[in-house]
């Protein structure tokens, strides 16, 4: 079964660049079917959709977003990610990856990180 | 523009059924929609796609307990003998052209 998992510091400062990779396991990044999102929710709110990218590099962003996020895939490590430039405190959230089936249903979520953006 | 609308909240007793609603926002009745399941501290879990017909495909291992309809701009997930582990926060979550992904607000089903 597929699995996702993300990774990387739980703590950026104001205004500099957020970083989070997320690993596939149990299937391959290359896959046809597949895009791999990013979705992010701060504390006690709701969900919200940041990009996501096709394995041949192909992308997809969050309009409100979109002057601020990169995402990137790595085939031969079988991972993708997540950079966010110019953070504040509102970027502080719970970042999760997933499947995104065919840019329409996010099929497996990872665990979730939490990215607390403080000096 | 596209939005889904959902309740705040929801609740029903332990063994009971209860149907939580997702609504299209004007002009985008004929979406296919997702719903998912956020249990306390944990992350989402996919639980289903319902289409415009009520037809829909559930995610692996979900239980029969779940299942999912539509009418018109509104798209449900009906659980049916309600367990406390049902007890989560259940998001809707659409996509359009452009490809623009849009979730619902949330609604949070106690069992009581």
């Amino acid at each position: 079964q597929l699995q996702v998992q993300e990774s990387g510091p739980g703590l950026v400062k104001p205004s500099e660049t957020l970083s989070l990779t997320c690993t596939v396991s149990g299937g391959s990044i290359s896959s046809s079917t597949y895009y791999w999102g990013w979705v992010r929710q701060p504390p006690g709110k709701g969900l919200e959709w940041i990009g996501s990218i096709y394995y041949s590099g192909s992308t997809y962003y969050n309009p409100s977003l979109k002057s601020r996020v990169t995402i990137s895939v790595d085939t031969s490590r079988n991972q993708f990610s997540l950079k966010l430039s110019s953070v504040t405190a509102a970027d502080t959230a719970v970042y999760y990856c997933a499947s995104h089936n065919a840019v329409t249903t996010f099929d497996y979520w990872g665990q979730g990180t939490l990215v607390t953006v403080s000096s | 523009q596209l939005v889904l609308t959902q309740s705040p909240s929801a609740s029903a007793s332990l063994g009971a059924s209860v149907k939580l609603t997702c609504t299209l926002s004007s002009g985008h009745s004929t979406y296919a929609i997702a719903w998912h399941q956020q249990q306390p501290e944990k992350g989402p879990r996919y639980l289903m796609k319902i289409n415009s017909d009520g037809s829909h495909n559930k995610g692996d291992g979900i239980p029969d307990r779940f299942s999912g309809s539509s009418s018109g701009a509104e798209r449900y997930l009906t659980i049916s003998s309600l367990q406390s582990e049902d007890e989560a926060d259940y998001y809707c979550q659409t996509w359009g052209t452009g490809i623009h992904v849009v979730f619902g607000g949330g609604t949070k089903l106690t069992v009581l």
